[in-house]
């Protein structure tokens, strides 16, 4: 089954603790992504990858680190986590965007984090 | 400053009617949109897309309309059915084969069919 998992589902955590959220996709996807999603903002990409080794900051960035040293796999580090990363995070992974095709991308199921 | 915006945080609507969700964007770079729909404890799930060398694209009961000038696009549900009672967020990038492309989504518009 094409799938985007991520783990852990739920995390609650402290300030300053460092912690990383997997991300898989089975879909041999070049594209993958990270998005926070807060009421009343919507979901705003944190980080995105073209391909291995291949990163760039979305629209926040700060406070999370990314890495793609595999296609498959998107993990995301938070070093310090702090109380404003509280949030809903989603993986996402699509094939590459090309002229003239689609390029929707598939979403994880979501982890909850609290940071105390 | 939010680049894509859906106006309208909610919308309900009878069984069997139209639903019409609305969506403006300001970037006039972007170069496709897409809509996606959101069950609660679920992840967005791709719903349909557009072009913007095209100015309507129907799938079934869905059909996304584009209006490049007007910087505006909507998504029309008909029939409604109960079962698409959820949230509906607009999105839009802009394809770049070198560096990429990023993403940028609207608030969302939770949408209610009352059977």
């Amino acid at each position: 089954e094409a799938q985007v998992t991520q783990n852990p589902r739920y995390l609650i955590t402290v300030t300053g603790k460092k912690l990383t959220v997997t991300c898989s996709q089975n879909m041999n996807h070049e594209y993958m992504s990270w998005y926070r999603q807060d009421p009343g903002l919507g979901l705003r990409q944190i980080y995105y990858s073209m391909n291995v080794e291949v990163t760039d900051k979305g629209d926040v960035p700060e406070g999370y680190k990314v890495s793609r040293k595999e296609k498959r796999n998107f993990p995301l580090i938070l070093e310090s986590p702090s109380p404003n990363q509280t949030s809903l995070y989603f993986c996402a992974s699509s094939f590459r965007a090309r002229l003239g095709t689609s390029y929707e991308q598939y979403f994880g199921p979501g982890t909850r984090l609290t940071v105390t | 400053d939010q680049q894509v915006k859906q106006n309208s945080p909610s919308l309900s609507v009878q069984e069997g009617r139209i639903s019409i969700l609305n969506c403006d964007y300001t970037n006039s770079m972007f170069d496709y949109f897409l809509w996606y729909k959101k069950y609660p404890a679920e992840g967005p799930t791709f719903l349909i897309s557009i072009s913007s060398i095209k100015d309507k694209n129907e799938d079934g009961r869905f059909t996304v309309f584009l209006n490049k000038s007007a910087k505006h696009l909507s998504l029309h549900i008909v029939p409604s059915q109960p079962g698409d009672s959820a949230v509906y967020f607009c999105a839009a990038s802009a394809v770049d084969k070198d560096t990429g492309n990023q993403f940028y989504f609207g608030t969302g518009t939770s949408l209610t069919v009352i059977p």
